[in-house]
Parts: C-alpha cells; structure tokens; sequence
C-alpha cells in the first residue's frame, strides 16, 4: 500500500486559506486520493478525492501533481468550524489512515 | 436520509467478557467496513463487507470476528476482552464494491471501555 506524510499540525488564520500538505511518492496508477477530516468525538467525513485531476466541491478543493506525488487540500475560506484532523488516504480497497495533520483555525 | 448508525454510542465491558456492536448502512449502500480508533490515532482498518461476504481483513485477532445479515447490516463481536480493545469502533459504508471510487460514510461510533 502507497504510505502519505502529513505535517502533524498547522495553524491557520480564520477566513483564510488553509493549504493542506500531504506527500504519496509510491502511490501506483490506480490508486485514489482521499481526504477525511475529523473533529472530535465524531466519526470522520469525507470531504474530496480525486485519481489525477484537480477537484473541487462546495467544501474543498483537491490540487494533485502532474507525477501524482504530493497533493494539496485547499479550504479556501477557514472558519473557527474547520478546526480539526485531516487525514489524507491513497487507497485502492481498503482505506487505511495515518495519523494526520491537526488544523487548528484562530480567530 | 439516515446517515450510518451504530449502536450502543458507549458501552463499558470489564475484561474477558464478550462485546457485539451494531451498524446500519446508509440505505442503498452493500458494503460495510470496521474500524477501530484509539485516542490520539488514526482509524485502524478491521474488516469489509460486501454482499455478506468478508472482502478484507486488518492485522486484528482472531478474537475479533464480524457479520453481514441480508438487509446489509452488521456486527462487530470482539471475544474476551483486554484493555487495549479499548477505542472507538467506526462503522463506514459504501456504495458499490469497487470502493476506489466511492466513498465510505461513517458513523460516529462507538466508545467501548474496557476495565
């Protein structure tokens, strides 16, 4: 299975854009980027994926490189809500996660 | 529409006994997985379910076993109990069987403590 490295934590300035690192350098042709977040005491949610073009939905946008590498999730607009963990995922079954990165989003 | 429910939300169970959660799909979705989650990590893949066949399996014991009846709901039972089965316990579903391009949807879990 394609491993991710994710910053551990990050900070970001409300109603900025946060910009979510996430490093897959074995990713295989066929395998899918996922990204979930959780905030506490929850169960995580889905919030973007894409295999090698750019996505973008009402939550997020989803930048992947040309080599499929490294990958960006975008919160073009962070609220106070936004503030938790971000987990990106390569998967091709199963979806096995990582530890993540913990957004923190100040007022 | 129901998201995914799982029942109990919390249970306390001392060690050695036996445990069985439940989980009811999104409707429409056939596949199921588990997972557990200890504080302060990721959710670690235990099993998926599809058409009431096992298609996957985590690196759990043989203490922990599960089910999908014909309406596409599940069990997680978890056999003599330790303190380190400790965790929340997520139950995702998921449209269609080739998962890659489908998302799962969890539920929000539930907290099992062990004492």
């Amino acid at each position: 299975d394609a491993k991710t490295t994710q910053p551990p934590s990050m900070d970001c300035a409300e109603g900025r854009a946060a910009n979510l690192p996430c490093n897959h350098s074995t990713i295989s042709g066929n395998e899918y980027v996922y990204w979930y977040r959780q905030i506490h005491s929850q169960g995580p949610q889905y919030i973007i994926h894409g295999l090698k073009n750019n996505e973008t939905n009402e939550m997020a946008s989803l930048i992947i490189t040309e080599d499929r590498k490294s990958s960006t999730l975008i919160l073009p607009h962070a609220t106070l809500r936004d503030t938790a963990v971000y987990y990106c995922i390569v998967r091709i079954l199963d979806m096995r996660f990582g530890a993540g990165t913990r957004l923190t989003v100040k007022p | 529409d129901a998201g995914v429910t799982q029942s109990p939300t919390h249970l306390i169970k001392t060690r050695g006994q036996q445990v069985t959660l439940r989980c009811s799909p999104i409707s429409g979705h056939k596949s199921v997985s588990w997972y557990q989650q200890v504080l302060g990590q990721g959710p670690q893949f235990i099993f998926q379910y599809y058409e009431k066949e096992e298609r996957g399996r985590g690196n759990f014991p043989d203490r922990f076993s599960a089910r999908q009846f014909p309406n596409y709901s599940s069990e997680l039972n978890v056999n003599a109990l330790l303190l380190g089965d400790s965790a929340l316990y997520l139950c995702a579903s998921s449209f269609i069987r080739i998962l890659e391009n489908s998302p799962l949807h969890f539920g929000n879990g539930t907290r099992l403590t062990v004492t």
